[in-house]
């Protein structure tokens, strides 16, 4: 069974810094990862979606890497700015569009 | 733009009475939507893979027939809480993927907050 795992559950960094936000996964096997925001009290928002055939997808100040053997992704923000502050969700498609979801990591970034 | 919405965004109803949630994909079609429930504090769980035309499948610990789930046309799918209780109050969320097998993107409605009373 697919277990997906977000490290840290909590960060709360001054605005400017860059981060890295930790997510693993149990099973290998699968088609994609996905990296979603979520503001509170909103639906997802998409950020990266990363193929299993991929190493690696960068938007903006966004990049998210995948390394399937290991099980693992990382999402990094380069230049955290106040309204980075929200959940961020990582999602394993491991059958077919059936997402398994991380507990989240919940980032505030102080001015 | 929004390209999956959903209505309503939010609903407090009495103990017992049924809710309807509606998904839409507003510009490209789904043989397949996904329903979600997220609790207070907690990540998103699946519970239900909706199929255009034929029966919903269910995760393991979710009712069948209590969340009633109907694909009707390839643009909406309806999730209805039947004899709504307290415990049954959360944000539901659907989504939709839209590309290729391994390739696609899902796409997220903005979510229903349910509060049952």
């Amino acid at each position: 069974k697919q277990e997906v795992t977000q490290i840290p559950a909590a960060l709360s960094v001054p605005e400017g810094e860059n981060l890295v936000l930790n997510c693993s996964f149990t099973d290998s096997a699968i088609y994609n990862l996905q990296w979603f925001r979520q503001d509170p009290g909103k639906g997802l928002t998409s950020l990266l979606l990363i193929q299993s055939s991929q190493r690696e997808q960068t938007s903006g100040r966004l990049n998210a890497s995948l390394d399937k053997s290991s099980g693992r992704s990382t999402l990094y923000i380069a230049a955290s700015q106040p309204g980075d502050s929200a959940t961020y969700l990582c999602a394993v498609d491991s059958q077919g569009g059936k997402l398994i979801f991380g507990q989240g990591t919940e980032l505030s970034v102080k001015p | 733009g929004a390209v999956v919405s959903q209505h309503p965004s939010w609903v407090i109803c009495k103990s017992g009475t049924s809710v309807k949630i509606e998904c839409r994909s507003l510009d490209f079609q789904a043989t397949t939507m996904f329903w979600y429930r997220q609790f207070p504090k907690q990540s998103l769980m699946l519970m239900a893979t909706s199929n255009e035309g034929s029966k919903a499948t269910y995760e393991q610990g979710v009712e069948k027939d209590k969340f009633l789930i109907n694909h009707a046309s390839l643009t909406l799918s309806t999730l209805t809480v039947t004899s709504a209780h307290p415990e049954d109050s959360s944000f539901y969320i659907c989504s939709a993927p839209r590309g290729g097998l391994g390739a696609h993107t899902q796409y997220f409605g903005p979510g229903t907050r349910l509060t049952v009373l």
